[in-house]
């Protein structure tokens, strides 16, 4: 069965800094691996995703996800944090088969100005 | 506006009463999801269909819950007999196609309070 873990429920960074998002995941097969925001009292918004090719994926918003197979990793960066980039952002992985998309506990970035 | 929608957004209810929650997917999106979040918690799977076949359930799906796509368009959740551990943010999800990469459309979600 898939799962996903989001290590930190919370970060924070100061405005103009650089954003780590950390997740790992475990599955069968390849990973299908993806990043949504939740805004509050909004729904999930999809931000980038990783099926195959290059490891480094661009999404949203200049959100990126680098995956790392080795450590089964695909963390969520961004090179310059804004102060309306706080939310609440989950991790997702699902197999190479029709099988839901299984989330993570979600972490929530706070950007300070 | 062409995203999910849900219907209510808000439902309060004393419990041992039912509910129903209602879903419109994207446009010719073939598959609809259900998923329940609570305080804290990423969105947990409840069941999908394709078309109008209910294709899988979870666990967590019990036997008060039930969910319909009648014509695989719009669906439906009801919650039967409802207790306070239903209280959850109750979100529909749509994705295009057969065969696609699993992205989903996710609507406002209905919140369910039950006292």
């Amino acid at each position: 069965a898939q799962s996903v873990a989001q290590p930190e429920d919370q970060v924070n960074v100061a405005e103009g800094n650089p954003l780590t998002v950390k997740c790992t995941y475990s599955v069968s097969g390849n990973p299908y691996l993806f990043w949504y925001v939740q805004y509050p009292n909004r729904g999930l918004q999809f931000l980038l995703k990783y099926i195959t090719g290059d490891n480094l994926v661009k999404g949203s918003y200049g959100f990126e996800a680098e995956f790392n197979k080795s450590q089964t990793s695909f963390h969520l960066k961004k090179p310059s944090a804004l102060v309306s980039d706080s939310a609440l952002y989950f991790c997702a992985v699902r197999d190479e088969g029709n099988t839901p998309l299984v989330f993570g506990k979600g972490t929530r970035l706070s950007v300070i100005a | 506006d062409t995203g999910v929608s849900q219907n209510p957004r808000h439902k309060i209810t004393k419990r041992g009463q039912n509910v129903t929650f209602r879903c419109d997917p994207i446009s010719e999106h073939n598959r609809l999801y259900w998923y329940r979040q609570t305080l804290g918690q990423g969105p947990e799977f409840l069941t999908y269909f394709q078309n109008e076949a209910q294709l899988e359930k979870s666990r967590l799906l019990s036997d008060r819950f039930s969910a319909e796509r009648p014509k695989g368009s719009f669906s439906t959740l009801e919650i039967q007999r409802t207790e306070q551990g239903d209280s959850a943010m109750y979100l529909c999800a749509s994705s295009p196609g057969l065969v696609g990469t699993g992205e989903l459309f996710f609507g406002e979600g209905s919140r369910l309070t039950v006292l």
